[in-house]
């Protein structure tokens, strides 16, 4: 069974600081990798996915995630966050389109002025 | 500007009530997912549904039905709520070519 894990819950970062917010998945197969983001009091919007191709990926807002299928992880990077930024970020996983999505517990980003 | 409404974004019903939580989109979307979110446990897949008329169960089906009748619309039905199922509640959809989701604002119901 396929399952993501999100290794820290809350992550504080000061304002205009990188930032890495990781992800590990299990599965024994090919998948397809997603980053999603939620803002307080709204529903989850897509950052950026992984289907195929380049293992670097670049999403909206300035994010972007690597692919590294050795060591089955996925990790979200952004060189200088702002205030906005601050907000819930889930990972997810598939094996294919047709296929249920499975989604990590999420990591609090909290971007201090 | 593609949608995904839910019928209401605070709900606040009593325990044995029959809740009825509602999402439209208007991508023309086959899928259809509905989803409990909850702190320190991320998204949890209640049901799903790949055309009308059709449903699968998720992780948790439990204390829970849906209804499509319609490709637009699918219905997350509490037959008895319980205090439990106190949460926020999110509906998704996707094209089954690319698997994004689009997801609604979500509902958060109260059991009391």
């Amino acid at each position: 069974a396929q399952s993501v894990t999100q290794l820290d819950s809350q992550v504080p970062v000061f304002e205009e600081a990188p930032v890495e917010l990781r992800c590990n998945y299990s599965s024994s197969v090919s998948v397809y990798l997603f980053w999603y983001v939620q803002y307080p009091n709204q529903g989850l919007q897509l950052l950026l996915k992984y289907l195929s191709g380049s293992t670097l990926v670049k999403g909206i807002n300035g994010f972007e995630a690597e692919f590294n299928k050795s060591q089955t992880s996925f990790h979200l990077r952004k060189p200088s966050v702002h205030i906005s930024d601050t907000a819930e970020y889930f990972c997810a996983v598939t094996k294919t389109s047709y296929d249920k999505v499975i989604f990590g517990p999420g990591t609090s980003l909290s971007v201090i002025p | 500007d593609v949608k995904v409404t839910q019928s209401s974004r605070y709900l606040v019903k009593r325990t044995g009530e029959k809740v009825f939580l509602e999402c439209v989109q208007d991508m023309d979307h086959e899928n259809m997912f509905w989803y409990r979110q909850d702190p320190g446990l991320g998204l949890r897949l209640i049901y799903f549904s790949y055309d009308v008329k059709m449903k699968e169960k998720g992780d948790i089906p439990e204390g829970y039905s849906v209804s499509r009748e319609k490709k637009e619309r699918f219905s997350l039905i509490l037959e008895s709520a319980s205090t439990n199922q106190t949460s926020m509640y999110l509906c998704a959809n996707s094209d089954r070519a690319l698997g994004e989701q689009y997801f609604g604002p979500g509902t958060r119901l109260t059991v009391t």
